[in-house]
This record gives structure tokens, C-alpha cells and sequence, in this order.
């Protein structure tokens, strides 16, 4: 099956530090989703986005699906910001969805105040 | 609209015994899925749902796992006879055909003593 690779795994910052997290995968992909687990333990969608860039506030996406990467830019970090991030996709099955996703392993982020 | 809705949010049972979890899609999601995650393994596809149907049961993990979609509304997972092991949380998730993203519910949190 198609290989998720997070990366860093940990990572820690001040708030107001900018951070960027990186998804790699190993097979083309029709769905690329990125997830904020908050300490709760609820997932929240952050971005859809197969290719191209997204903004949303002080996050946004980059995917580049001819080298099989996405990134994530979390600016002015805030405390609020800590939790797990995690990229998900679908392999890319000549055009048909399953829906089924395979996850990373996931970054957990902290923000120190 | 409310989102994926999940209960119990805390299940703390015997080992032996049996245990159901429940899960109400998003109105008008044709998909829905069953997630488990744990520390060692992380997000894991259990199974998942088109108009009801089971589509994919591979990641099920053995016969005590059982799913059930008796309407478009509602669905199940079924654990019988639970062990240890089978401590995690228990995520459900559901989309629509036609849009690639995944809307998850709170979880419920499995523990088996």
C-alpha cells in the first residue's frame, strides 16, 4: 500500500515562531488531506488539497504531486496551535475513489508561551 | 448542520465482555467510516460504508470485530468478547460522494481491564 511519511515528529517552538511540516508519500495521490488533533483528541480538517496551495488564516498548504510532497506553514504560532498534525492520503486508483485514507505517523507540536 | 456524532465518549469494560459503539454520519454523507488509533500503530481504517454496504472490511483485525450500517444514519461497531489489546480510540468518520473530505466525530475512548 502507499507509505506516509511525516516529518519532524516532534517539534517545539515559541509562540510567534513559524513552523513548516512536511508529508512525503510514495504513490500518486486523488486525496491529501491535513488533520489537527487538538489535545482533546477531536480531528479537525484543515485542508483538502490534492495539488496546488491553500490559505486559511495563518495556516496554509502546499502540494507538490509530481515530486509526492505537501507541506504545512504555521505562522505567528500560538499556543493553540499545539497538538498532533497529521497528513492523510488516498492513492490515486486510475480516477475512482474508495475513500480510504492512510494516515502519517504525525508531528506533535508544542507552542510555549 | 451537526457533525459526526459518536457515543459513548468513554467505554471502560471487562475483559470478556461485550461492547458496541455507535456512530451517526453526517446528513446527506453517503460514506462512513471506522477508524481505530493507538500509540503503536497510529490511525488504522478498520472498515467502511457506501449506501450502507460494507465496501472494505480488511482492516478489521480479527472475527471478535464486527460492523454493522442498518440505515443511512446509524452504524456500529461490535467487539465480542473484548480483550486488552483492543484498547484505543475508536474514531467514525463519513463524506459525501463527490467530495474527497473526511469530517470525523469525537471518538470514543475503548478501555479493557
Amino acid at each position: 500500500g502507499i507509505q506516509v511519511e511525516q516529518s519532524p515528529p516532534d517539534l517545539i517552538l515559541q509562540e510567534g515562531a513559524n513552523s513548516t511540516l512536511r508529508c512525503n508519500f510514495s504513490d500518486s495521490v486523488n486525496n491529501l488531506q491535513w488533520f489537527h488533533q487538538n489535545p482533546w483528541g477531536q480531528l479537525i480538517n484543515l485542508f483538502y488539497i490534492p495539488s496546488g496551495t491553500k490559505q486559511n488564516g495563518r495556516l496554509s498548504a502546499t502540494t507538490v504531486a509530481t515530486e509526492r510532497y505537501s507541506l504545512l506553514y504555521i505562522s505567528s504560532s500560538q499556543t493553540t496551535d499545539s497538538g498532533v498534525y497529521f497528513c492523510a492520503v488516498e492513492h490515486d486508483a486510475g480516477g475512482t475513489s474508495y475513500g480510504k485514507l492512510t494516515f502519517g505517523q504525525g508531528t506533535i507540536l508544542t507552542v510555549h508561551p | 448542520d451537526a457533525g459526526v456524532i459518536q457515543s459513548p465518549r468513554h467505554e471502560v469494560t471487562e475483559m470478556g465482555q461485550e461492547v458496541t459503539l455507535r456512530c451517526k454520519p453526517i446528513s446527506g454523507h453517503d460514506y462512513l467510516f471506522w477508524y481505530r488509533q493507538t500509540m503503536m500503530r497510529g490511525l488504522e481504517l478498520l472498515i467502511y460504508f457506501n449506501n450502507n454496504v460494507p465496501i472494505d472490511d480488511s482492516g478489521m483485525p480479527e472475527d471478535r470485530f464486527s460492523a454493522k450500517m442498518p440505515n443511512a444514519s446509524f452504524s456500529t461497531l461490535k467487539i465480542q468478547p473484548s480483550e486488552p489489546r483492543d484498547s484505543a480510540v475508536y474514531f467514525c468518520a463519513s463524506r459525501r460522494t463527490g467530495a474527497y473530505e473526511q469530517y470525523f466525530g469525537p471518538g470514543t475512548r475503548l478501555t479493557v481491564t
